[in-house]
């Protein structure tokens, strides 16, 4: 069966000091691995994704993401935190095709000055 | 860029009361996705239509239902609303022909609130 885990439901940072957001997941097949952002009340902004190849991923806002296969794990990372990034992150992984995300319980960042 | 649209962004409905809330794809995608998030909640699968017809069946109600229409636009209707009907209705749309890489692509959602 297919599922995520964030295991912090939440974690508070100072500005400035790097990020580490962890995830693990299962899935039956190759899996495509997404993390989006959420600020309150709005809608999921996409951060990254994997989907094959180098398994160092870059994305938007300066975070990247390893896909550790050994370990199912994507855990999300920044080396320099800034108070904007406070919001909740949720990973999530999907299937090939018209296949459906199934998200994680979600982490929410608090950044402190 | 366009981006996928929903209608309306707020919705406020009495208990027994129907609701439709509607999305529009991103132009040429064909696949469209219904998550349901509650509150303090990760998003929930609910539905999902591929060139018009349903791909896929999550976690939605029996008194819910979903079409994707001929131009892509696809609308939930949502009928003897509950209070735990109360969420935020997201939307996505993807180019699942495009070739598997299929990303969905997240609209702002509708936020129901049923009283």
């Amino acid at each position: 069966a297919q599922s995520v885990t964030q295991p912090d439901i939440h974690i508070t940072v100072s500005e400035g000091a790097s990020l580490e957001l962890r995830c693990n997941y299962s899935y039956g097949a190759t899996p495509y691995l997404f993390w989006y952002v959420q600020s309150p009340g709005q809608g999921l902004q996409l951060l990254l994704k994997y989907f094959s190849g180098d398994t160092l991923v870059q994305g938007i806002k300066g975070f990247e993401a390893e896909f550790k296969r050994s370990q199912s794990s994507f855990n999300l990372r920044k080396p320099s935190v800034h108070w904007s990034d406070a919001a909740e992150y949720f990973c999530a992984v999907g299937g090939t095709g018209a296949n459906n995300l199934f998200f994680g319980t979600g982490t929410r960042l608090t950044v402190i000055p | 860029a366009a981006g996928v649209i929903q209608s309306p962004r707020h919705l406020i409905k009495e208990k027994r009361e129907t609701a439709t809330l509607k999305c529009y794809p991103i132009p040429r995608h064909d696949t469209v996705y219904w998550y349901q998030q509650g509150p303090g909640q990760d998003p929930q699968f609910l539905i999902s239509f591929y060139e018009k017809m349903q791909s896929d069946k999550g976690s939605i109600p029996d008194r819910f239902s979903a079409q994707q229409f001929s131009d892509y636009h696809s609308e939930l209707n949502m009928s003897s609303l509950e209070l735990g009907d109360s969420a935020l209705y997201f939307c996505a749309s993807s180019w699942t022909s495009g070739g598997g890489r299929d990303e969905q692509f997240f609209g702002p959602g509708t936020r129901l609130t049923v009283l």
